[in-house]
């Protein structure tokens, strides 16, 4: 079981980067999916989630209006569209497996992460 | 939103040592409580969800519990492999699901 991110890079501030994550050994889905992000020396900020069937998403108030979330189940893939893009954004981005126990979820399977550097 | 507070920052034990992490909420989240364990250059793990339900392959030393605002971590044996960053996040009805700003459990 494993999910792959790529994507990140080095990009000016106010530019645009696309994230992908690639879901390998399970069907993605079945699935609501995340993305986490943490800055250099900081802790972990949810970003954005998305349901199975892409009917429920949410973003966190810091990236909401710049930030779309998206999903291809075809492709067992999730996305993340990033746009106008600030030096506050610069974080390594985790994709995360939201796994419901009955009452109770949490993230059970996490990517290795992609870095992204908004700089000028 | 809700603010989850943990400490302390550092903790300071020896191997072998009993360590004890707290976690608050700013209101109560039930037991949707998950507690993850990070290495250095390493993802997130999941310890603990549920506030006190072990993961899959986490080891008995390592127990949760707590319910409403206040949570615990404990891990009753240190050993060289736990020394880590510990974060505790809330899984309630709606977002954000806010994380605590973690504690590194170093050695002593």
């Amino acid at each position: 079981l494993q999910l792959v991110e790529s994507g990140g890079d080095l990009v000016k501030p106010g530019g645009s980067l696309r994230l992908s994550c690639v879901a390998s050994g399970f069907n993605l889905n079945t699935y609501t999916m995340n993305w986490v992000r943490q800055a250099p020396g900081g802790g972990l900020e949810w970003v954005s989630c998305i349901d199975s069937s892409s009917n429920y998403i949410n973003y966190a108030g810091s990236v909401k209006g710049r930030f779309t979330i998206s999903r291809d189940n075809a492709e067992n893939s999730l996305y993340l569209q990033m746009n106008n893009l600030g030096v506050d954004d610069t974080a390594v981005y985790y994709c995360a497996r939201d796994f419901n126990w009955g009452i109770v979820n949490a993230y059970d399977i996490w990517g290795q992460g992609t870095m992204v550097t908004v700089s000028s | 939103e809700i603010v989850m507070t943990q400490s302390p920052a550092t903790l300071s034990v020896s191997p072998g040592e009993r360590a004890t992490l707290s976690c608050r909420a700013s209101q109560s989240v039930s037991i949707h409580l998950a507690w993850y364990q990070q290495k250095p250059g390493q993802a997130p793990r999941l310890l603990i969800y549920g506030a006190s339900t072990r993961a899959t392959g986490i080891p008995a030393r390592f127990s949760g519990s707590g319910s409403g605002t206040d949570f615990t971590l404990t891990i009753s044996s240190l050993q060289s492999e736990d020394f880590a960053v510990y974060y505790c996040q809330q899984y309630t009805n709606w977002p954000p699901w806010t994380f605590g700003q973690g504690t590194k459990v170093e050695l002593k």
